[in-house]
């Protein structure tokens, strides 16, 4: 089985850099998602990370670290409408059904 | 593209009545698989399908089926509702198991 941990909520100013952390446990690991979800739509795809490093995508990067089970999603320049939930989830390595394990998602609020 | 897309948007039901949820896509993905949403615990997976004629369980099958008669469509059915039944509903697909999912609109759910 598997295990994701984040932070339920934080807070950031616009213009500012936020990092959301997420650590995972999991007996088999195929790669880990960052999804963003606004309030009462559908989670969208942010990044994929498969092997350890950044990945750096305009104003978003994600990092891995598969000896650590921890990755983090970095955010610059905040805008108001980066206010979200941020979900991480993992993918499993081990099984045919590849199955996407999510955390409990990372609300931000960004303010002016 | 439409993408996926999802129907009915919104659904109140009454405890032991059944119903479809239905999920369409129009990229030919392969994979599709429906999750349910609850405050505070993230995305969970409950039936998947690796393609057509082809489905297996989830973490929280318990209540639904599914069938994948074609590529485009995968239904999800609750044959006895219940208030524990209660959630948001997404349905996501992608092109292989090993690709990004991507996520409908999502069905909101009440079961009184």
């Amino acid at each position: 089985g598997q295990n994701i941990d984040q932070p339920t909520e934080m807070t950031a100013t616009e213009g500012a850099i936020v990092q959301i952390n997420c650590t995972y446990q999991t007996s088999g690991f195929n790669g880990l998602f960052w999804y963003q979800q606004h309030a009462g739509e559908a989670p969208t795809f942010l990044s994929y990370n498969v092997l350890d490093g950044l990945e750096e995508k305009g104003r978003f990067s994600s990092f891995l670290s598969r000896s650590k089970g921890y990755s983090y999603l970095l955010l610059k320049e905040l805008q108001m409408k980066d206010s979200a939930s941020y979900l991480c989830a993992v993918r499993e390595g081990h099984t045919g059904r590849r199955a996407l394990t999510f955390g409990s998602g990372t609300r931000l609020q960004v303010q002016p | 593209n439409a993408g996926v897309t999802q129907t009915p948007k919104f659904q109140v039901l009454k405890t032991g009545q059944s119903m479809t949820l239905q999920c369409a896509q129009d990229m030919n993905h392969e994979y599709m698989s429906w999750y349910r949403q609850d405050p505070g615990m993230g995305l969970r997976l409950i039936h998947y399908s690796v393609g057509a004629g082809i489905t297996d369980q989830g973490e929280v099958p318990n209540g639904y089926n599914v069938s994948r008669s074609t590529t485009e469509d995968f239904p999800l059915r609750l044959l006895s509702a219940a208030p524990s039944q209660t959630s948001v509903y997404f349905c996501a697909s992608s092109y292989s198991a090993r690709e990004t999912q991507y996520f409908g609109p999502g069905t909101r759910l009440l079961v009184l």
